[in-house]
Order: structure tokens, then sequence, then C-alpha cells
């Protein structure tokens, strides 16, 4: 399986601020890496598919970089909106895994 | 707009089958792969597996010996078995859709449906 590590776990940060989540696969991939944004009592939502693809309907504050083996979601500026807990997901290889979670808050 | 709704008992038995049932509205059951992924509570994200229109499978090894997925394109619903179910399978079950043009995340989901072992 390959395995996803996210950091930072959590993170509190300030609104205004530029906040950068990692994600790191066991496995180089090349762009099925994706990640959704979870809010407390409801389902995940896709914020980014892909390597740097715009989602619709989702914020034009988060950016997405990466390749082979790391990652990275970027939300700048942060808004109060973006208080949630952050996925990344592999579908490059199954089982597709998620990272643990990057808990977000302000 | 794409909906996905999850239906199922809440309460499933030790030993037992755990039964559910995505319906899908607003997009052809047929041009997509539909997943499931559950969470365990105050966990992360597990992938179970998907299926295609066709009735082609591909499942997590963590639970590939004992879950069944299938679709029934006439009722534009698709399902997950889950047997000899124990408590580490209580967690909230979502079903979601997998489409290959978007380097296949899962670009839908549903609400979510908690299901609890316990006798």
């Amino acid at each position: 399986d390959i395995q996803m590590t996210q950091s930072p776990s959590s993170l509190s940060a300030s609104v205004g601020d530029r906040v950068i989540i990692t994600c790191r696969a066991s496995q180089s991939m090349t762009r099925y890496l994706h990640w959704y944004q979870q809010k407390p009592g409801e389902a995940p939502k896709l914020v980014r598919y892909g390597t740097s693809a715009f989602q619709s309907g989702v914020s034009s504050s988060f950016s997405v970089t990466g390749s082979e083996t790391n990652f990275t979601l970027t939300i700048d500026p942060l808004q109060p909106e973006h208080v949630a807990t952050y996925y990344c997901q592999q579908t490059y290889r199954i089982p597709h895994t998620f990272g643990q979670g990057t808990k977000l808050e302000i | 707009q794409v909906y996905l709704q999850e239906s199922g008992p809440g309460l499933v038995k030790p030993s037992e089958t755990l039964s559910l049932t995505c319906t899908v509205s607003g997009a052809s059951i047929s041009s997509s792969y539909w997943s499931w992924v559950r969470q365990s509570p105050g966990k992360g994200l597990e992938w179970i597996g998907d299926v295609y229109y066709t009735g082609t499978t591909n499942y997590n090894p963590s639970v590939k010996r004992r879950v069944t997925m299938s679709v029934d394109t006439s009722k534009r619903q698709f399902s997950l078995r889950l047997k000899s179910v124990i408590a580490a399978d209580t967690a909230v079950y979502y079903c979601t859709r997998m489409t290959p043009g978007n380097d296949n995340a899962l670009d839908v989901w549903g609400q979510g449906t908690t299901v609890t072992v316990s006798s």
C-alpha cells in the first residue's frame, strides 16, 4: 500500500495568513493526488484534484503543487470558512489511501 | 447537480452482514466508478472499494474477504455488503463518485450514514 503522511497534524493560524499543508507519499506517483476538506458533521468535499486543477465551486484561495512523493496544499489568504480538517488521497494505486488529516483552526 | 443518498440499517449485530445502498440522481450511473469510504468515530478516512456499472470491482485488501459491491443500473443504485461485521466496522459510511476524467478523484459525496455494530 502507498502510505500517505500529512504534516502538520494540526495547526492554528490567523485570518489572512498563508497556510501550507504537506502530504508525503511512500512511493512516487504522477498526478493522482487529491485534497479534501471536511468540516465538523459534514461529508468531505473535494477542493483540488490532480496537481493543479481548478474545482468548480471551490474558493480560489486553494492551490496545489507537487510531484513524485511530495505534495502541498496552500490556502492563501486564510478565511474563517476554511476551518476544517484536510485530507490528501492518492488514487495512483489500489488501495486508494488517505493521509491521516490536518486539523486547521483559527 | 449530482446527488448521492445512502440508505440502510443504522444498527447491525456482530457477525451479521452490513448492507447499504446508494441512490444516484442527476447523473448517469454508467458514466463513472462508484466508491464507498468509511470513517470510524474520531478517525480518518478509509477507502473500502469501488464498482463500475459493468460490475467490475476493486476492493481494499483490508476488507476484501468480507466485502461485495454491486450496481443496479435500472434503479440507479449501487450497494455495499460487508459480512461478518465486528465492532471495528462501526463508522460513518459514505458513498461517492469517482470520475476518471478527474484523475479518479472522489468529486461527489453522499451525506454519510452511521452504522453501529453492537448486540
